[in-house]
């Protein structure tokens, strides 16, 4: 029962490099999600997809790319990394059935831009 | 737009005694509304939702929630705390009137149960 599983889970980075998460899920979804957790401002949506080959902007894109060549697999960039992307790094994903699934999340990926 | 607020960032609650976890939304249409709760150092656990039917919505762990239209509220309850479930917990809204796939996550209630 992999579920949804998230690498690395722990990074640091030097301000300007770049580095790729991956997400990967078990379960056939079609519905993939990157968050960002940051103290006192809850979950924001960074890109997300509604299926293989297809990407879309959330509310806080900047500074970040995606790609969703297989559907069981989504990819966050961050091509020139900042202080301000210091965060928790949340993949999610969610099945098909109307529109009344609920969320299946990784553990999440701390990462520190210095 | 859609949108939730947790009113409280923190709730304290000595074991054995019923809790409530506040939430207020924003939706256009008709919501979806979900809870879900966080442990320290893991990812998101989904606890319980309301899509339609009956107002009490009965989840794991013995949560429950009640959806209230009038007072756009989804709060989280239980009648009896355990230390156990200190936690950070999220209310998370979808508006079914449109095609958008996006949830929109409150900022989070830390759950505090004290022995």
């Amino acid at each position: 029962n992999a579920g949804v599983t998230q690498t690395p889970k722990f990074r640091v980075l030097k301000t300007g490099q770049s580095m790729t998460l991956l997400c990967a899920q078990d379960m056939n979804h079609e519905y993939m999600y990157w968050y960002r957790q940051d103290p006192g401002m809850g979950l924001r949506l960074i890109h997300y997809s509604v299926g293989e080959g297809t990407t879309a902007k959330g509310e806080v894109p900047d500074g970040y790319n995606v790609s969703r060549l297989k559907k069981q697999n989504f990819l966050l960039g961050l091509e020139s990394a900042a202080p301000s992307q210091t965060s928790v790094y949340f993949c999610a994903s969610r099945g098909y059935s109307g529109q009344n699934t609920e969320a299946f999340f990784g553990q999440g990926t701390r990462l520190t831009v210095v | 737009a859609q949108s939730v607020a947790q009113p409280e960032d923190q709730v304290n609650v000595a074991e054995g005694n019923p809790l409530t976890v506040k939430c207020t939304y924003s939706v256009s249409g008709n919501p979806y509304l979900f809870w879900y709760v966080q442990y320290p150092n893991r990812g998101l656990q989904f606890l319980l939702k309301y899509i339609t039917g009956d107002n009490l919505v009965k989840g794991s762990y013995g949560f429950e929630a009640e959806f209230n239209k009038s007072q756009t509220s989804f709060h989280l309850k239980k009648p009896s705390a355990l230390v156990s479930d200190s936690a950070l917990y999220f209310c998370a809204v979808r508006d079914n009137s449109g095609g958008y796939q996006k949830v929109t996550f409150g900022t989070g209630t830390k759950l505090q149960v004290i022995p």
